[in-house]
């Protein structure tokens, strides 16, 4: 069975970095992109970034709300996914989801919350 | 960006009723690969989306045959034939072919 495990979210002041980890189990890590994706609260869904696979180069793309702040990377020999989170801003609060996947996200963690508050 | 525009946003429904809902984007969803990357998710309250749909109309394993979807280049649609309490939630089209990947808006489902 497919599990993604978020975490590292908490209260964070503004300007402040945070990391989350995404570790992953049931399935070839190395095999996948993976992807995170985030929901302010009360609000819907937005992707924010992925990383492929290295079969595939491992490149990574990021929305325009956090390019330049947020940084993905993977450790294939881990299983963890990581969303590095740089100059946090209050807009930044929202649950974080981690995802499997590029295109079509087959699979969601249970997410982990960050608060972004002085 | 590739908007993706979702309706209703909200849609109110009797126990054992159909429903469907519209999904349409602001450009063609086809990938330079063939495919064309339209999903759907369903979010229970207090819970992570689920993929119900993937490129169209793929449905995942353990997802009722209850669920259906249909469409082509920007106008998509996913039918629900009979709906049920555990039905209940907010729906989501997202399309992962034009990088930034969007999401509509959501359409919350309630039984009326």
């Amino acid at each position: 069975e497919v599990q993604l495990v978020e975490s590292g979210g908490g209260l964070v002041q503004p300007g402040r970095s945070l990391r989350l980890s995404c570790t992953a189990s049931g399935f070839t890590f190395g095999d996948h992109a993976m992807s995170w994706v985030r929901q302010a609260p009360g609000k819907g869904l937005e992707w924010l970034t992925f990383i492929r696979s290295k079969a595939y180069g491992g490149t990574t793309e990021y929305a325009a709300s956090v390019k330049g702040r947020f940084t993905i990377s993977r450790d294939d020999s881990k299983s963890i996914a990581y969303l590095q989170m740089n100059s946090l801003k209050t807009e930044d609060t929202a649950v974080y989801y981690c995802t499997r996947s590029q295109h079509t996200l087959s699979s969601w963690g249970r997410g982990t919350l960050v608060t972004v508050s002085s | 960006d590739v908007l993706m525009t979702q309706s209703p946003l909200s849609l109110p429904v009797t126990l054992g009723q159909p429903a469907s809902i519209s999904c349409r984007s602001s450009q063609s969803l086809v990938h330079s690969d063939g495919n064309t990357y339209l999903n759907w998710f369903h979010q229970r309250p207090g819970q992570s989306p689920r993929r119900l749909i993937y490129k169209v109309s793929n449905r995942d394993s353990g997802v009722p045959d209850k669920f259906s979807a249909s469409g082509s280049g920007t106008d998509f649609t996913l039918e629900i034939s009979r709906v049920e309490a555990d039905d209940v939630g907010v729906y989501y089209c997202m399309q992962g072919t034009h990088w930034p990947y969007t999401f509509g808006q959501g359409t919350k489902l309630e039984i009326k």
